[in-house]
């Protein structure tokens, strides 16, 4: 089974300070990670992803995340925060098993990231 | 990027009644969209996988024939609630991903439809 953990319910930050959201999973095979962004009564807008290669990750608005093998952690970061950053995030994680096929997008619980001016 | 069109974004209705969601992939072809549920301040939980041209995949515990999903062409698919009750009133979500990327893509989403029965 796939799963995903995200272990902060609520993450609060300055604007202008550094930002990180944890997450870690937990697959069986090879991982394809994901983080997305939600603002309110709206659906998911997707950041960036992990699939193969170097394990720094750039994605949309200036969001970054790093993959970690060996402590199965993708976490999302931005250097310097903006109150517009205020909105419930999001990891993913989908399995490629060695079969082939692939299993299900996994979300984890979301993180209310406030970003305080 | 890719365009998924969700609508309506809000429905109220009476208990007992019936009402249909529509997904719309507007600038490519989806033959998987997916729906899930969200609770207030909670994750998606997948409903089901819809295929097109057959039928759709429910997860478990997921009525079928209380969310009867359709995707009867590339670019649509629809949900619709039977019989909806207060405990349906959630946030629905669609999504797709495009062809020839179903692992590695990421999923496209609606803007959602907000079920409000009363």
């Amino acid at each position: 089974a796939q799963s995903v953990a995200q272990p902060e319910d609520q993450v609060n930050v300055a604007e202008g300070n550094p930002l990180t959201v944890k997450c870690t999973y937990s697959v069986s095979g090879n991982p394809y990670l994901f983080w997305y962004v939600q603002y309110p009564n709206r659906g998911l807008q997707f950041l960036l992803k992990y699939i193969t290669g170097d394990n720094l990750v750039k994605g949309s608005y200036g969001f970054e995340a790093e993959f970690n093998k060996s402590q199965t952690s993708f976490h999302l970061k931005k250097p310097s925060a903006l109150v517009s950053d205020s909105a419930l995030y999001f990891c993913a994680v989908r399995a490629l098993i060695s079969s082939g096929s692939a299993r299900q997008l996994t979300f984890g619980s979301g993180t209310q990231l406030t970003v305080l001016p | 990027g890719a365009v998924v069109s969700q609508h309506p974004s809000r429905v109220i209705c009476k208990s007992g009644t019936s009402v249909k969601i529509e997904c719309r992939s507007l600038d490519f072809q989806a033959t998987t969209m997916f729906w899930y549920r969200q609770f207030p301040k909670q994750s998606l939980m997948l409903m089901a996988t819809s295929n097109e041209g057959s039928k759709a995949t429910y997860e478990q515990g997921v009525e079928k024939d209380k969310f009867l999903i359709n995707h009867a062409s590339l670019t649509l698919s629809t949900l619709t609630v039977t019989s909806a009750h207060p405990e349906d009133s959630s946030f629905y979500i669609c999504s797709a991903s495009k062809p020839g990327q179903p692992n590695t893509g990421e999923l496209f989403f609606g803007e959602g439809s907000r079920l409000t029965v009363l």
